[in-house]
């Protein structure tokens, strides 16, 4: 059973437009979530957070919004850049670090120049 | 400041062979985690270490699986004997302990295990 899902598992872009990477949760003990950015023959790594005491949380080009009724987040890239072609893991836990990091299949952007 | 080393980065063996991963934390890194990815999914937790003991390896095979961190620094991870479905990529993360609260997980470039 999956308790995060990424359904997309892959999105092209247009370089300078918006890319939306979305991802639902199931388990409702998650309060953190986490989106890692990984390259080819790389590790993951992290690129932006959000506790479900926010709803939104902003860092430079990337955004995150929580939708915690839904168990829906995503992630917005503005403007996209051809260096942000990876693939996106989006990792739920949670705030007491007692529950294992549980990661999404990922989502593969391609952004186009 | 020197990242999470693994070696060998690549891998291949023959079903019912036995291989050994290494991993080398970040310094100073209390927290260490090994992970499974197979191709197409995400990362999938084998074992989280603190120090030189175990926290969860509740999804680690303990028919096939091992691994220690006998002076709570570097790790290693073994399977014996491999089987077909161990082919995935083996990732080490690191992460300095939070008292009560989630710590940030620095990965290593994993080792890419084939089982042919």
């Amino acid at each position: 059973d999956q308790q995060v899902k990424q359904n997309s598992p892959s999105l092209s872009v247009q370089e300078g437009r918006i890319s939306i990477l979305n991802c639902d949760y199931t388990n409702s003990m998650f309060d953190y979530f986490l989106w890692y950015k990984k390259y080819p023959a790389e590790g993951p790594t992290f690129l932006i957070s959000i506790s479900s005491i926010k709803d939104k949380n902003e860092d430079g080009r990337f955004t995150v919004f929580l939708n915690k009724s839904a168990k829906h987040l995503s992630l917005h890239i503005v403007p996209s850049q051809p260096g942000d072609s990876a693939v996106y893991f989006c990792a739920a836990s949670d705030l007491s670090g007692n529950t294992p990091l549980v990661f999404g299949k990922g989502t593969r952007l391609s952004v186009i120049a | 400041e020197a990242g999470v080393a693994q070696s060998p980065r690549y891998k291949i063996i023959e079903k019912r062979q036995s291989v050994a991963f290494w991993c080398n934390p970040i310094s100073g890194h209390a927290t260490l985690y090994w992970y499974q990815q197979i191709l197409g999914q995400g990362p999938k937790l084998l074992i989280q270490f603190q120090n030189n003991g175990v926290v969860d390896d509740s999804q680690l095979p303990k028919d096939r699986f091992s691994a220690e961190r006998l002076k709570g620094v570097d790790s290693t991870l073994k399977i014996q004997p491999a089987k077909l479905e161990d082919s995935a990529v083996y990732l080490c993360a690191s992460s300095f302990p939070a008292r009560a609260a989630f710590s940030e997980q620095f990965f290593g470039p994993g080792t890419r295990l084939t089982v042919l």
